[in-house]
């Protein structure tokens, strides 16, 4: 079966430290994202790629970057890491509108 | 920017009771999505809605969307203690494309048996 994965599940880093989320989908879709999620705040779009080379910034794209290399890929990367990233980040794909986001299991990362 | 918001921000039921949960849009919806999440897990897909006045039902939990209203209801009938978790709404991003979703902040059930 199709299905999106992301690891590590869990990561302790440093503050300072460059930190690189994977995000692994076998759908074949164009359409990959990934999201943070806070109490208080829900899910926040950070990036996100309508294709190979294609990237876009979210809504709190600050401290982020992501590149897409490859159609099932699309890592994120922490260029350097800060207490205020701590967070459950979510990456997704989708094969276009209205179809539905696919969501991977979550990542924690913890900065301290 | 759009923004959807969920009420209530959290809810607990006796296990038989019925319950709604809302969305509410700044904007014109374009498509409303229900999704579920248990404590440290991704999200489940629910429904899909897409069209005012659509209704969609999957076991004992029923959407509907009131476009003009830009709103949209989460129904569960006779709730179990499998129900609970975090429902999230998620609508297509106002004049966005291509799957670009916003969430609301989530409304936190729980089902006392």
């Amino acid at each position: 079966d199709a299905e999106i994965t992301q690891s590590p599940r869990h990561k302790i880093t440093e503050t300072g430290r460059q930190v690189t989320l994977a995000c692994h989908q076998t759908w074949n879709h164009n359409n990959m994202f990934w999201y943070r999620q806070d109490l208080g705040h829900g899910l926040r779009l950070i990036h996100y790629s309508y294709g190979v080379q294609d990237t876009n910034k979210g809504e709190v794209s600050d401290g982020y970057s992501v590149s897409r290399s490859n159609t099932e890929d699309l890592p994120l990367t922490l260029e350097s890491a800060a207490s205020s990233q701590t967070s459950v980040y979510f990456c997704a794909s989708s094969g276009g509108t209205p179809e539905r986001l696919h969501f991977g299991n979550g990542t924690r990362l913890t900065v301290t | 920017s759009q923004e959807l918001e969920q009420s209530p921000q959290s809810l607990i039921v006796q296990e038989g009771k019925n319950l709604t949960i809302n969305c509410t849009s700044s904007k014109t919806l374009y498509g409303l999505y229900w999704y579920k999440q248990k404590y440290g897990e991704g999200l489940i897909f629910l429904m899909m809605l897409q069209k005012g006045g659509e209704e969609k039902s999957h076991e004992k939990i029923t959407a509907k969307l009131d476009e003009k209203k830009q709103q949209s209801s989460l129904h569960i009938t006779a709730s179990q203690p499998s129900h609970a978790g975090i429902y999230l709404c998620g609508a297509t991003n106002y004049g966005g494309s291509q799957g670009n979703l916003i969430f609301g902040k989530g409304t936190k059930l729980s089902v006392k048996p």
